[in-house]
């Protein structure tokens, strides 16, 4: 079973248009994350979901939004795709903790690959 | 700010020999930091991680690493290595004012031959 899928794998578009990236994790963990993977592969927190409610929101464009339906699922949409947003997405998930440090990913989707032309 | 270092984008070993594989990190308060692997087609996992305590940490699959503030190093080994080990592997940063934060490194794909 996979702990953590994200659809599509491959999601080629057009500049200018709306798209969605999905994400679902079957741990039962309470805390979701999406990231961004840059050209030089480092990987860069944009959001992240603790029970549903956003808790780290950095500086993204407007353009992107979570939405999260239930701890289960957060999906990441993009309006008016420009092409700098080509990159590799990942969603992660983690279980809850008390202390601030734990509350970090622990398991990742294997990325989606957005390409924008 | 955080970053992180690994040098050596490719390391090679023999099955059996060890693994070391180097991370140095810069942060201007007390860093949490951990390594990821992930493996062909799946996604990251992670491996282990430090954040206060015992510097020396352990992780799944006989691997560890060694917080050492003054060489601010993070460094990954394991004794002995095994072909189910080949993986690329990914060293990250936190700080206790930025949590949930991981700033990660490039990367260091991991070969292991017979």
């Amino acid at each position: 079973d996979t702990a953590v899928s994200q659809t599509p794998k491959y999601l080629v578009t057009q500049m200018g248009n709306d798209k969605s990236i999905k994400c679902e994790q079957n741990l039962g963990h309470d805390t979701m994350y999406w990231y961004k993977q840059d050209s030089k592969k480092f990987l860069k927190i944009m959001f992240s979901y603790n029970n549903k409610e956003l808790i780290i929101n950095e500086t993204v464009p407007n353009r992107f939004s979570p939405k999260s339906p239930d701890k289960a699922h957060l999906n990441l949409h993009i309006n008016s795709l420009e092409l700098g947003d080509s990159a590799v997405y990942f969603c992660a998930s983690s279980q809850n903790r008390d202390t601030r440090h734990s509350i970090v990913p622990q398991f990742f989707g294997s990325g989606t690959q957005l390409s924008v032309l | 700010a955080q970053s992180v270092t690994q040098l050596g984008s490719h390391v090679s070993v023999s099955e059996g020999a060890l693994v070391l594989l180097r991370c140095n990190y810069s942060s201007s308060v007390p860093p949490y930091l951990f390594w990821y692997v992930q493996y062909p087609n799946q996604g990251l996992q992670l491996l282990l991680k430090y954040t206060t305590g015992a510097t020396l940490v352990k992780g799944i699959n006989g691997f560890e690493a060694e917080f050492k503030k003054s060489e601010t190093s993070f460094h990954l080994t394991k004794p002995s290595a095994h072909m189910s080990d080949a993986a690329e592997y990914f060293c990250a940063v936190m700080t206790g004012t930025s949590y949930g934060k991981l700033t990660f490194g490039q990367g260091t794909i991991l070969t292991v031959h017979p």
